[in-house]
């Protein structure tokens, strides 16, 4: 069956610090990956998908970029936080029926 | 911009009724359908799909969709605490991409 993994749970970072996120998935080949972020009172707005290795397609433009270094790895990083970065990073993955199935989220405080 | 809405609730019943949950959605080209729950702190759980017009059932949930109105619903029967959440529907776009509501506070109180 399929898992999926992010890491950290939890981060708090000060304004102005680097990022990395991490998104694995087990049990499946050359998924479609999904990054998401939930920001208090605001609903899920998706930030970046991949339909294979390399291939990256941003939604939002903002200070995060993505990457997807290998088929089952997905990565979102920043250069320099900003207070408004802060939310729950949620990494999702989808099947042939259009479903999509979250892990367990990243949540992130800016400082 | 493709948008689905819901009323942020909250919705109260009590313990063993139905609770009914909207949602319209804007893109009339959106094929696909899905009602997640979340709990607090968690991540969304998938709990309906639903790809054509009519009803469908799974346990105590039922998903509805009316395609000419752009309108999709979730009834949840015989409610239990345990179904206090936020419940979140999302319409399917291009490359599987999900386009959210805000989601609806249900409260079941026993």
């Amino acid at each position: 069956s399929q898992t999926i993994h992010q890491w950290p749970a939890t981060l708090v970072q000060p304004v102005g610090s680097p990022l990395s996120l991490e998104c694995t998935v087990e049990g499946t080949s050359n998924p479609n990956l999904y990054w998401y972020r939930q920001a208090a009172g605001r609903g899920l707005q998706l930030l970046f998908y991949s339909v294979g290795i390399g291939q990256i397609s941003s939604e939002v433009p903002q200070n995060l970029s993505a990457s997807r270094p290998q088929d089952r790895q997905f990565i979102l990083s920043s250069k320099k936080l900003l207070l408004s970065d802060s939310g729950f990073y949620l990494c999702a993955w989808v099947t042939k029926y259009d479903e999509q199935f979250f892990g367990p989220g990243t949540r992130l405080t800016v400082l | 911009q493709k948008e689905v809405e819901q009323n942020s609730g909250p919705l109260s019943v009590p313990e063993g009724a139905i609770a009914s949950l909207n949602c319209t959605y804007s893109d009339r080209g959106s094929q696909s359908f899905f009602w997640y729950r979340q709990y607090s702190g968690k991540s969304p759980e998938l709990i309906m799909s639903i790809y054509s017009n009519g009803d469908k059932e799974d346990g105590r949930f039922t998903a509805q969709l009316n395609k000419a109105s752009q309108y999709v619903s979730l009834l949840i029967r015989d409610s239990q605490p345990s179904d206090s959440a936020t419940y979140l529907c999302a319409v399917s776009g291009g490359y599987s991409t999900l386009t959210f509501g805000k989601g609806t506070m249900l409260l079941v109180s026993p």
